[in-house]
C-alpha cells in the first residue's frame, strides 16, 4: 500500500525537549504533508515539503525528506505542553498514478509533552 | 485565514436513516475531498471531487454513499442508509490546486454516531 508510516507510535518527552517523528512510504510521491491532530477534532495542515526539497523550516517545525529512503522526519524543537497532538504524514499518490490529490494517512505519532 | 466548515459537529442517527454530512471549502479551491476516520484508525480517503463530479473513490465508498456541490460553497456528502460501521468522525477537505503544490485543508470534522 502507499500509506505513510509513522514513528514511534507514541512519544512521550518534557517541555522544552526536541521531538521527532518519523515517516515511511513506499511509491514515488510529488509531495508530503503533516498534520496535527488534537484528540477527538480536525486536522490542521502544518508543512508541504515536496518531492525535490530535502528540508523545510515553519517556526519550532522541521521537516526533511529523502527520497531515496523514502522516509521523512518532523522536528519539534523546544515543546510545549500545547504540541499534545497526534501527528500524522501523508503522501499524495504520484506513484501509483492516483489523481487529483488522494492523500494517504499513517496511523499517526501520539505525542505527549509534560509540563 | 480562511478554513473549510463543516455542519453538524455531532450527529446521532438510527441505523437505516439517511444522513447528510454538509461542508463549506475554501472559497476559491477548486478540489474537494471526503474522509474518514474510525475511531483509533487510519484517516481513510473516501473520494474527491473536482469539476462538478467524481474523479476518484475508494472502495469504502460504496452505492450508499453519494457526494453533491448543490450550489456554490457547500459540499455534502450523503449516507443513504447508515450502518453501525459508518460511525467515524467524517472530515472534508479542500485544496487549490493538486501535484506539486497540492496542500489539502481540513475541517474540524462531523462526528457521526450510528445507534
Amino acid at each position: 500500500s502507499q500509506q505513510g508510516e509513522e514513528d514511534p507510535q507514541a512519544l512521550s518527552i518534557q517541555e522544552g525537549e526536541n521531538a521527532t517523528m518519523n515517516c515511511s512510504y513506499k511509491t514515488s510521491i510529488n509531495n508530503l504533508q503533516w498534520y496535527r491532530q488534537n484528540s477527538g477534532r480536525g486536522l490542521v495542515h502544518l508543512i508541504l515539503i515536496r518531492s525535490n526539497e530535502r528540508e523545510k523550516h515553519s517556526g519550532r517545525l522541521r521537516v526533511t525528506l529523502d527520497t531515496s529512503k523514502k522516509s521523512s522526519s518532523l522536528l519539534i524543537t523546544a515543546s510545549r505542553a500545547a504540541d499534545t497532538a497526534s501527528y500524522f504524514c501523508a503522501t499524495d499518490a504520484f506513484g501509483r498514478g492516483s489523481t487529483l490529490g488522494r492523500l494517504y494517512f499513517g496511523r499517526g505519532t501520539q505525542l505527549t509533552v509534560w509540563p | 485565514e480562511p478554513e473549510v466548515t463543516q455542519t453538524p459537529s455531532h450527529q446521532v442517527t438510527q441505523m437505516g436513516q439517511e444522513v447528510i454530512l454538509r461542508c463549506v471549502p475554501i472559497s476559491n479551491h477548486l478540489y474537494f475531498y471526503w474522509y474518514r476516520q474510525i475511531l483509533g484508525q487510519k484517516v481513510e480517503f473516501l473520494v474527491s471531487f473536482y469539476n462538478n463530479e467524481i474523479s476518484e473513490k475508494s472502495e469504502i465508498f460504496d452505492d450508499q454513499f453519494s457526494v453533491e456541490r448543490p450550489d456554490g460553497s457547500n459540499f455534502t456528502l450523503k449516507i443513504r442508509s447508515t450502518k453501525l460501521e459508518d460511525s467515524a468522525m467524517y472530515f472534508c477537505a479542500s485544496s487549490g490546486m493538486t501535484g506539486v503544490s497540492g496542500e489539502a485543508f481540513f475541517g474540524q470534522g462531523t462526528r457521526l454516531t450510528v445507534v
